[in-house]
């Protein structure tokens, strides 16, 4: 089966740079992806990596390492919307189930 | 239109009611899911459609029972819910039902309280 483990919270400041880890164990998966969800509403697509290495999207960059079985998003020049919880999640590649992993609650002062 | 609507908001209903939550998407996507979120957890997967059929039950209690009319619509029957019921109901769709990298578009949920 899949696990993956997020940090339950993490604070930050204004304009700051954050990382959010994700660490699984798994048997076999397609990719990394990563979604935010504020409170009330609905997880939205972020990031997805197929492969090792840095995705970059605007302020938001995602890295996975599936020799290190890890995986973390990137969180520049915060803003106050950016306070969301974030869900990594990977598609397994023997059910096709997306699991998502334990969820990090950000909050963003000013 | 890529969006995901869901209905009603918000549902409370009794353990004795009948209910029915409903879904739509007209992205032309083929796989449709319902998941189930507690506060403070991740959304866990309860069925999901694929080409209009069930394709993924997770052990999911017979008292919800899924539907797919069509490949635009989604419907989750509720029937003799327990309290412990209550939570946020995601549906969500994608392209297909295939693992590569499969974007999921979540709609806003239905916030269930079963009394």
């Amino acid at each position: 089966g899949q696990s993956l483990e997020q940090p339950s919270e993490v604070t930050a400041v204004e304009g700051a740079i954050v990382q959010i880890n994700c660490t699984y164990q798994t048997s076999g998966f397609y990719g990394l992806s990563w979604y935010q969800q504020h409170d009330g509403g609905a997880p939205t697509f972020l990031s997805y990596n197929a492969l090792d290495g840095l995705e970059e999207t605007g302020r938001f960059s995602s890295f996975l390492s599936r020799s290190d079985s890890y995986g973390y998003l990137l969180l520049q020049e915060l803003q106050m919307k950016d306070s969301a919880s974030y869900f990594c999640a990977v598609r397994d590649q023997n059910t096709d189930k997306l699991i998502f992993g334990t969820g990090t609650r950000l909050q963003v002062f000013p | 239109d890529t969006e995901v609507t869901q209905t009603p908001k918000h549902l409370v209903m009794g353990m004795t009611n009948k209910k029915s939550l409903k879904c739509e998407q007209h992205m032309g996507h083929r796989a449709m899911y319902w998941y189930k979120q507690k506060a403070k957890k991740p959304p866990e997967l309860m069925f999901v459609y694929s080409y209009e059929k069930l394709s993924i039950n997770e052990s999911v209690p017979s008292r919800f029972s899924p539907e797919c009319p069509n490949s635009s619509l989604l419907n989750l029957h509720l029937h003799a819910l327990q309290p412990e019921d209550s939570a946020l109901y995601l549906c969500a769709s994608s392209q297909d039902g295939s693992g590569l990298g499969n974007e999921q578009f979540f709609g806003p949920g239905t916030r269930l309280t079963v009394l």
